[in-house]
């Protein structure tokens, strides 16, 4: 069974559109995390959720819009998409309560706004 | 907030040698230190990983020294294959957030 799942992996879609990614987890962990990959590799944090509730929030357009309808599923909604919204967005997920422990990254939903 | 510096930003080593990949980190808070390896088309999985009570961790090819003193800890390598071809990032964490350096790319030349 996968740990981390994201769907879809590809998305390509028109300037102006909205598009949603979905993740979820099965690993039982409290906190979710939405990255954003560019062309240059960086791995810059969007968002992340703790037992549903919003912990981390960088500065992000407020087109983007992340949703926990529960602690196995982060979903992210962006509106108006923009040329620059191009990239790879990864979702992963921890368990934080009980001490450091290994972040699972899921595979990737890969983004080509045109 | 964290700040985690990564060095080089390109290695390339030939097949048989080792690699070295550094990284600095601000926060004196930090007690968890993890490296990625991301393939091409996939996402970052982790490697190994190190705690702020151990000053160096191996397993098999791979070993991870910290330094909490000077807050830098490095990822060796040894006998590299032309499979550790790959994006290396490492991470500094001390609570919710895991906090990236920008990535070493590395290559194995046969």
């Amino acid at each position: 069974d996968t740990a981390v799942s994201q769907t879809p992996k590809y998305l390509v879609t028109q300037m102006g559109n909205d598009k949603s990614i979905k993740c979820e987890q099965n690993l039982g962990h409290d906190t979710m995390y939405w990255y954003k990959q560019d062309s240059k590799k960086f791995l810059k944090i969007m968002f992340s959720y703790n037992n549903k509730e919003l912990i981390i929030n960088e500065t992000v357009p407020n087109r983007f819009s992340p949703k926990s309808p529960d602690k196995a599923h982060l979903n992210l909604h962006i509106n108006s998409l923009e040329l620059g919204d191009s990239a790879v967005y990864f979702c992963a997920s921890r368990q934080v309560t009980g001490g450091p422990s290994e972040q699972f990254f899921g595979p990737g939903t890969r983004l080509t706004v045109l | 907030g964290e700040n985690v510096e990564q060095h080089p930003s390109t290695l390339s080593v030939q097949e048989g040698d080792s690699a070295v990949i550094k990284c600095t980190y601000s926060d004196s808070a930090s007690n968890y230190f993890p490296w990625y390896k991301q393939e091409l088309g996939k996402g970052p999985q982790l490697i190994i990983d190190i705690r702020s009570n151990v000053g160096e961790k191996k397993d098999q090819r791979i070993a991870v020294t910290l330094n909490k003193t000077a807050k830098h800890f490095s990822l060796h390598i040894t006998e590299t294959q032309p499979e550790d071809s790959a994006v290396y990032f490492c991470a500094a964490s001390s609570g919710y957030q895991l906090t990236f350096g920008k990535g070493t790319k590395l290559s194995v030349i046969p």
